[in-house]
């Protein structure tokens, strides 16, 4: 039982790169999220969907952009990575309404 | 907008000793909470989850918490705390109606032998 994957595990990337971070979850849970993790400011919602073809922005959402077109996959993509990206990027799923999210083992990203 | 409190961002404890780590958050709609926990260098894990019933929920490891609604709070509670609790732990609210979770800035317990 695979749960909720990400790749890579971690990534350097020069100021003005682009890349996409993975994450697919084989649970058929329809809400999938991705989190930033900061020193002192715990876990911040960049983008969540509550199932295929439907994205909204949470509270961190500059600089990024989220697509899901599948259940199971929720790529977030950085289109011009700056500094202030350097974090720890967790993806969530979880089901619908009365349910608990589950976690990646996240991707530690660094941009120089 | 929802907001999690999470008032203490460390708390050192000696080994057996009790400890309380507290939580707070905003909400006027009912609210699932939940307390995550993150060891060095892993993903988060769910230690414990209010959803409705009973306000006092336990963990298999000996973690309690009280849901509060008058006080709007969620404290985490353990009575003798073990080297092997030294981690960061994590209070969150999910809004029954938009089904986001929001997590507080965190809590890193350090129990010394």
């Amino acid at each position: 039982n695979a749960g909720v994957t990400q790749t890579p595990k971690f990534q350097v990337l020069k100021t003005g790169q682009s890349m996409t971070l993975q994450c697919a979850q084989d649970m058929n849970h329809e809400y999938m999220s991705w989190y930033r993790q900061d020193p002192g400011m715990g876990l911040r919602l960049i983008h969540y969907s509550v199932g295929a073809g439907i994205t909204d922005q949470g509270e961190v959402p500059n600089g990024y952009n989220v697509s899901r077109s599948t259940t199971e996959d929720f790529p977030l993509r950085l289109l011009s990575a700056a500094p202030s990206q350097t974090s720890v990027y967790f993806c969530a799923s979880k089901r619908q309404g009365l349910s608990e999210a589950f976690f990646g083992q996240g991707t530690r990203l660094t941009v120089v | 907008a929802q907001s999690v409190t999470q008032l203490d961002s460390q708390v050192p404890v000696f080994e057996e000793a009790p400890v309380e780590l507290r939580c707070n958050y905003s909400s006027s709609v009912s609210v699932y909470l939940f307390w995550y926990v993150q060891y060095p260098n892993q993903g988060l894990q769910l230690l414990l989850k209010y959803l409705s019933g009973s306000t006092l929920v336990e963990s298999i490891n000996g973690f309690e918490a009280e849901f509060n609604k008058s006080q709007t709070s969620f404290h985490l509670r353990k009575p003798s705390v073990h080297i092997s609790d030294t981690a960061e732990y994590f209070c969150a609210v999910s809004d029954r109606n938009t089904d986001k979770l929001i997590f507080g800035t965190g809590t890193r317990l350090q129990v010394f032998p």
